[in-house]
């Protein structure tokens, strides 16, 4: 199967600052997403984004599909911003995650 | 519009006994994908039904089947349950098996 790997694993903000976290695939996909986990479990779609670039408030996504990673961008992080982001993706029929980043943003 | 739900919230069951969960599509959906999420780990696809097929399996035994029906909802059957097996079980729904997933609330198994 495709494998995706998160970077960074762990990331912690002061409140107000900018990250960028990044998503590699090992082979090419036609189905990619963004999702942000909130402590009860639930997967919150962030964004759907097979290629190209998106944008939703403070929140940006990027895909570069012929070289196969995303990237998610965080302006002026909020401690609601907390939480684990994970990136999605898949060709057809099966769907792989990655391992997920860890976000803490404090106040 | 209703969401993806999913049902029971929690259960916790026995090594060697048998479960079933249950999920709810978004309205309009006719795909529905199950996946586990071990502790502190990414989920892991199970299987995803399309129009009451199984479209597509990842790695796990046979013992993890399941159903959709005519409603696209779906269930998740788990037979002999391991300890290795508690975990929280979500399931998605979208309009299609190359689609934007929606997830539900999940469920979260416990085996003892």
């Amino acid at each position: 199967g495709i494998q995706v790997e998160q970077s960074p694993p762990d990331l912690i903000l002061q409140e107000g600052a900018n990250s960028t976290l990044r998503c590699n695939f090992s082979d090419s996909v036609n189905n990619l997403q963004w999702f942000h986990q909130n402590p009860w479990g639930q997967l919150i779609n962030l964004f759907y984004i097979p290629s190209g670039t998106k944008q939703n408030g403070r929140l940006s996504a990027t895909t570069v599909a012929t070289e196969r990673y995303s990237l998610l961008y965080i302006s002026s992080s909020q401690t609601t911003d907390s939480g684990v982001y994970f990136c999605a993706g898949g060709t057809g029929n099966q769907f792989y995650f990655g391992t997920g980043t860890s976000l803490t943003v404090i106040p | 519009e209703t969401g993806v739900t999913q049902s029971p919230t929690h259960l916790i069951k026995t090594r060697g006994q048998q479960v079933t969960l249950r999920c709810s599509s978004q309205s309009g959906h006719n795909t529905v994908s199950w996946y586990q999420q071990a502790l502190g780990q990414g989920p892991q696809f199970i299987f995803q039904y399309y129009r009451e097929e199984e479209n597509g399996r990842g790695n796990f035994p046979p013992r993890f089947s399941g159903l959709q029906f005519p409603n696209y909802s779906s269930e998740l059957n788990v037979n002999a349950l391991e300890l290795d097996d508690s975990a929280l079980y979500l399931c998605a729904s979208s309009l299609g098996p190359v689609q934007e997933q929606y997830f539900g609330p999940g469920t979260r198994l416990t085996v003892t």
